[in-house]
């Protein structure tokens, strides 16, 4: 158990429609990622977020959205959906910012988009 | 842009050979490099990572990896495989920033 919860762990919705992941990190970590794993694509990194603020972006889509609450957790927020955007998606922990800062993965959501 | 390349995706050992998974990165610069294992509905777990300390690094589980710059390789190895090693295994980079770029993933499955 890495620490990192994520829910739900299984999301299935229709194209179109708009859903919200959730994630709280191991506790005292001040940074989160979102990262997909999908057939196609493999493990992309979509965005980071540290202590409330949006620290690095990757191959996140514009109908995708984060947060990081004041609390630390954060919510990826996926609208618009298409077939293309079933996937897995991990949110990861650190303590800091840096490479140095081991990530800690979460179990995943699994999105199906029918 | 940075990349990593995982080659063969998918390893078949029996139980008690030698693991070797192969990992090669393009860059310029030196990275950080990390290996992460994945079971089966479960979340990336890290099992070693390099910073630029010692060449050699090991990990959990008896694994280890080495880095070499010269043939910009950090290939994974275990000096005897156990069943439990199954799973899907990822190299990843980072370069001075904080996202990890990962290769494409190597299943690793172990026959008694």
């Amino acid at each position: 158990d890495s620490g990192v919860t994520q829910t739900p762990k299984h999301l299935i919705t229709a194209t179109g429609q708009r859903v919200t992941l959730r994630c709280s990190p191991r506790s005292g970590d001040l940074s989160v990622y979102w990262y997909q794993q999908s057939l196609d694509q493999g493990l992309q990194f979509l965005i980071q977020y540290y202590n409330g603020e949006e620290r690095a972006k990757g191959n996140i889509l514009e109908r995708f959205s984060a947060q990081q609450f004041p609390d630390l957790h954060s919510e990826l927020n996926l609208s618009s959906l298409e077939l293309g955007d079933s996937a897995l998606y991990f949110c990861a922990s650190s303590a800091g910012t840096g490479s140095l800062y081991e990530q800690y993965f979460g179990p995943g959501t699994r999105l199906t988009v029918t | 842009a940075q990349s990593v390349t995982q080659l063969g995706s998918h390893v078949s050992v029996s139980e008690g050979a030698l693991v070797l998974l192969r990992c090669n990165y393009s860059s310029s610069v030196p990275p950080y490099l990390f290996w992460y294992v994945q079971y089966p509905n479960q979340g990336l777990q890290l099992l070693l990572k390099y910073t630029s300390a010692a060449t050699l690094v090991k990990g959990i589980n008896g694994f280890e990896a080495e880095f070499k710059k010269s043939e910009t390789s950090f290939h994974l190895t275990k000096p005897s495989a156990h069943m439990s090693d199954a799973a899907e295994y990822f190299c990843a980079v980072s370069y001075a920033g904080t996202a990890l770029i990962f290769g494409k993933g190597t299943t690793l499955s172990v026959s008694s």
